[in-house]
């Protein structure tokens, strides 16, 4: 069974331009999260979401970013005219069930130069 | 979510024991312990989650105490690739996200 499937691992943007992260959960779970994490700072939830839907957008950026998680598909963390603040690992994380214990991919680490 | 309190940074001999504390005062009669590792920059590693009665795994145990306000992560026998940030956080079961703090750093030292 694949663990959660991230990428691409590294992606090298330069200001202004777009970045597209992937995430394909486990396989079953239906719930997949985004955190980042900024050099030498802890784990920021951004996102969560079901098949379809928005659920928890309380730690996204107002401006420039956005997710999905289309009904057939990874999720996308999309982020438009990216700036050098953007530079981070993001995390995505899917879990399932009662227990929704969540379990993390190994990450994107988006450089923008 | 309640917060947790960690000590910044432990030390553990390789081989032995390493005892990872965590204070919860304030945790709600339905939110679970969990705990986390993440090794170096990898993606964060599910490690353990307890209630209130103490659990067993095969990679940790977790020791809750009886008013439910401390915890602590115990890896029986520790190793190199122990070394991580350990992190402790609380959440009800089939909650939302994860609030992760700063976390403990465990360095295991041969």
């Amino acid at each position: 069974n694949a663990g959660v499937m991230q990428n691409p691992r590294h992606l090298v943007r330069r200001r202004g331009q777009e970045a597209r992260l992937r995430c394909s959960p486990m396989k079953g779970h239906s719930h997949v999260y985004w955190y980042r994490q900024l050099p030498e700072e802890g784990l920021k939830f951004m996102v969560y979401l079901q098949k379809e839907n928005i659920i928890d957008e309380s730690g996204m950026p107002k401006e420039r970013f956005s997710a999905e998680f289309p009904k057939e598909g990874p999720s996308i963390l999309r982020i438009q005219q990216v700036v050098r603040g953007d530079s981070a690992a993001y995390f995505c994380a899917s879990g399932q069930g009662a227990k929704n214990i969540q379990y993390f991919g190994a990450g994107t680490r988006l450089s923008v130069l | 979510d309640a917060k947790t309190t960690q000590p910044p940074s432990m030390d553990c001999a390789e081989g032995r024991a390493a005892n990872l504390p965590c204070n919860h005062s304030t945790i709600s009669g339905n939110e679970y312990v969990y705990w986390y590792r993440q090794i170096h920059s990898q993606g964060p590693q599910y490690i353990i989650h307890g209630l209130k009665n103490n659990e067993t795994n095969e990679m940790a145990s977790l020791i809750i105490t009886e008013d439910r306000k401390s915890s602590t992560l115990i890896l029986p026998h520790a190793t190199l690739r122990d070394t991580a940030v350990y992190y402790c956080i609380v959440r009800v079961e089939n909650g939302n996200k994860l609030v992760f703090g700063a976390g403990t750093i465990l360095r295991v030292k041969s």
